[in-house]
């Protein structure tokens, strides 16, 4: 079965960094996605970890721990347009499983 | 690369209705995946398609049917509406399996009253 898990909802200020956590159980694993969705909009790609630590793309940054089922994507420098929701996709033999997603919310 | 283009963007219908999604993949991607998005939860897989066949489906009733043309464009369809079908309905394209990584389109906003 599938079982994804990461918080509901985050806030943060401007310029702050946030990190987002996730953990997973799913049957087949081959990698770990994350998407950024805005309201109304179709999800982005953002990164996509295979092997366990960190892999660093400008202000995100995912990281991933295969033995624990545990993943994170970090965010620095928050900008207001970062205010979104991020989802968790571990991806299995044929497809991608999303968890709920975390909205976060920056203010000034 | 044109992107993946669902149409129409949005659309009414009354229950017992049924309903047809179409969605155009991006160039070169032989793989098609449908997900249902209710209003704050995460995408749910409905199925996916590779090469004009159906090769994997999450849990959802028979009454969700899909197709994918020899062009990889594909089709949702959906008998006997439910008050519940009413969703973001999204197509994602890739090459081969998940690993590559989905496209998204802009989805299909349905409702049905």
């Amino acid at each position: 079965g599938q079982n994804i898990d990461q918080p509901t909802e985050m806030t943060a200020t401007e310029g702050a960094i946030v990190q987002i956590n996730c953990t997973y159980q799913t049957s087949g694993f081959n990698g770990l996605f994350w998407y950024q969705q805005h309201a109304g909009e179709a999800p982005t790609f953002l990164s996509y970890n295979v092997l366990d630590g960190l892999e660093e793309k400008g202000r995100f940054s995912s990281f991933l721990s295969r033995s624990k089922g545990y993943s994170y994507l970090l965010l620095k420098e928050l900008q207001m347009k970062d205010s979104a929701s991020y989802l968790c996709a571990p991806s299995g033999y044929s497809t991608l499983t999303f968890g709920k997603g975390t909205m976060l919310l920056v203010s000034p | 690369e044109t992107g993946v283009t669902q149409s129409p963007t949005h659309l009414i219908k009354t229950r017992g209705q049924q309903v047809t999604l179409r969605c155009s993949s991006q160039s070169g991607h032989n793989t098609v995946s449908w997900y249902q998005q209710a209003l704050g939860q995460g995408p749910q897989f409905i199925f996916q398609y590779y090469r004009e066949e159906e090769n994997g489906r999450g849990n959802f009733p028979p009454r969700f049917s899909g197709l994918q043309f020899p062009n990889y464009s594909s089709e949702l369809n959906v008998n006997a509406l439910e008050l519940d079908d009413s969703a973001l309905y999204l197509c994602a394209s890739s090459f081969g399996d998940s690993s590559n990584g989905y496209t998204f389109g802009s989805g299909t906003r349905l409702t049905v009253v």
